[in-house]
């Protein structure tokens, strides 16, 4: 099975940078996805990663290492809409169906 | 372009009855996949249907069974309603199956209370 790890509730202020760490234990690894979800509303895709290192698409970036089983999200310029909760979802190969984690509920104070 | 859409978006049943939950893919999208979300946790896979047959299913009991139609639309049953069945149930598309980083579109959810 696959074992995902993130930390529950993450606070930060408006306009600094945050982290959100993901780790992971699975077998058959082939690719990580981060998703962003708001209160009351539909997951929504942020980004994908197959290779080691970091990937940026604007003020999110996301890095993966596979020898360490660990990934990070990084959040720049925090704006108060980025209130919300971030999923890790490891992809295995053979049946690409992403497991998540319990996500990390992040919330963005003045 | 139309998204991934849900109904209803909220419901309250009693222990023991019988739901059934609706959704219709993302335009485009052939494959369509159940999620369960209990409140605090992530999304938990239920199972995915393509070309109108379940081809893989997580760790949920028989009395969770669907269904998907030749326009890709699908349906989610739930038999003998329990109290831990009262969560988000989250349908998800994509387009295509079986390889890496096919992205999945999530719906809004429908909101399930068993009382």
């Amino acid at each position: 099975g696959q074992n995902i790890d993130q930390p529950t509730e993450m606070t930060a202020t408006e306009g600094a940078i945050v982290q959100i760490n993901c780790t992971y234990q699975t077998s058959g690894f082939n690719g990580l996805f981060w998703y962003q979800q708001h209160a009351g509303e539909a997951p929504t895709f942020l980004s994908y990663n197959v290779l080691d290192g970091l990937e940026e698409k604007g003020r999110f970036s996301s890095f993966l290492s596979r020898s360490k089983g660990y990934s990070y999200l990084l959040l720049k310029e925090l704006q108060m809409k980025d209130s919300a909760s971030y999923l890790c979802a490891v992809e295995v190969g053979g049946s690409y169906i992403p497991t998540f984690g319990r996500g990390t509920s992040l919330i963005v104070h003045p | 372009d139309a998204g991934v859409t849900q109904s209803p978006t909220h419901l309250i049943k009693t222990r023991g009855q019988q739901v059934t939950l609706r959704c219709s893919p993302k335009s485009g999208h052939d494959t369509v996949s159940w999620y369960q979300q209990a409140l605090g946790q992530g999304p938990q896979f239920i199972f995915q249907y393509y070309e109108e047959e379940e081809r893989q299913r997580g760790n949920f009991p028989d009395r969770f069974s669907g269904h998907q139609f030749p326009n890709y639309s699908s349906e989610l049953n739930v038999n003998a309603l329990l109290l831990g069945d009262s969560a988000l149930y989250l349908c998800a598309s994509s387009r295509g199956q079986h390889f890496s980083g096919n992205t999945i579109y999530f719906g809004e959810g429908s909101w399930l209370t068993v009382v």
